[in-house]
């Protein structure tokens, strides 16, 4: 199968602060979804992002599928930003999921 | 768009009865359904790919006849967990894939079960 990895597991941050959150995968994929995971259980999708990069407010992702790896930046984090976040790629027609990053964001 | 729902949101019942979930896509046609289980302060585990008029395919170590899974039609995927356990006790999720563009998927809000 595949290896989906992420870091940090947890994060602190002050409000405000920026963070960068990692996912590195063990072959390639056909697709890479970053998540957010809100307090109730509730996925959110962020981004769909298989290559390249883009960006939704506050919010953008790279993925650089050559080196298996992408990467979600947060700006300027709020309280609302904390949860969990969570990557998941696409590998023959499965979506396999990271361990997640635990972001709590404190004001 | 690509709204994913399932019911009922959460489920107590008592050891030895048999819970069904269903997980259905409102707004588009999703041949493929997926079934997550995820513990406490974990992950996401695949449990069984759900397809639409034909078997599911389990992951391995998941119990087919325990967890039963029916795609009747290409919105609705059902989860039958039988004669329940307090170990079955977790949050369930399920997704869609909408391949009509990006080969996206989507989540329902999730199940809790607690068995007693």
């Amino acid at each position: 199968g595949i290896q989906v990895e992420q870091s940090p597991p947890d994060l602190i941050l002050q409000e405000g602060a920026n963070s960068t959150l990692r996912c590195n995968f063990s072959d390639s994929v056909n697709n890479l979804q970053w998540f957010h995971q809100n307090p109730w259980g509730q996925l959110i999708n962020l981004f769909y992002i298989p290559s390249g990069t883009k960006q939704n407010g506050r919010l953008s992702a790279t993925t650089v599928a050559t080196e298996r790896y992408s990467l979600l930046y947060i700006s300027s984090s709020q309280t609302t930003d904390s949860g969990v976040y969570f990557c998941a790629v696409a590998y023959f027609n499965k979506f396999y999921f990271g361990s997640g990053t635990k972001l709590n964001v404190k004001p | 768009g690509a709204v994913v729902s399932q019911h009922p949101s959460w489920v107590i019942c008592k050891s030895g009865t048999s819970v069904k979930i269903e997980c259905r896509s409102l707004d588009f046609q999703a041949t493929t359904m997926f079934w997550y289980r995820q513990f406490p302060k974990q992950s996401l585990m695949l449990m069984a790919t759900s397809n639409e008029g034909s078997k599911a395919t389990y992951e391995q170590g998941v119990e087919k006849d325990k967890f039963l899974i029916n795609h009747a039609s290409l919105t609705l995927s059902t989860l039958t967990v039988t004669s329940a356990h307090p170990e079955d006790s977790s949050f369930y999720i399920c997704s869609a894939r909408d391949s009509r563009g990006a080969d996206t998927q989507y989540f329902g809000p999730g199940t809790r079960l607690t068995v007693l």
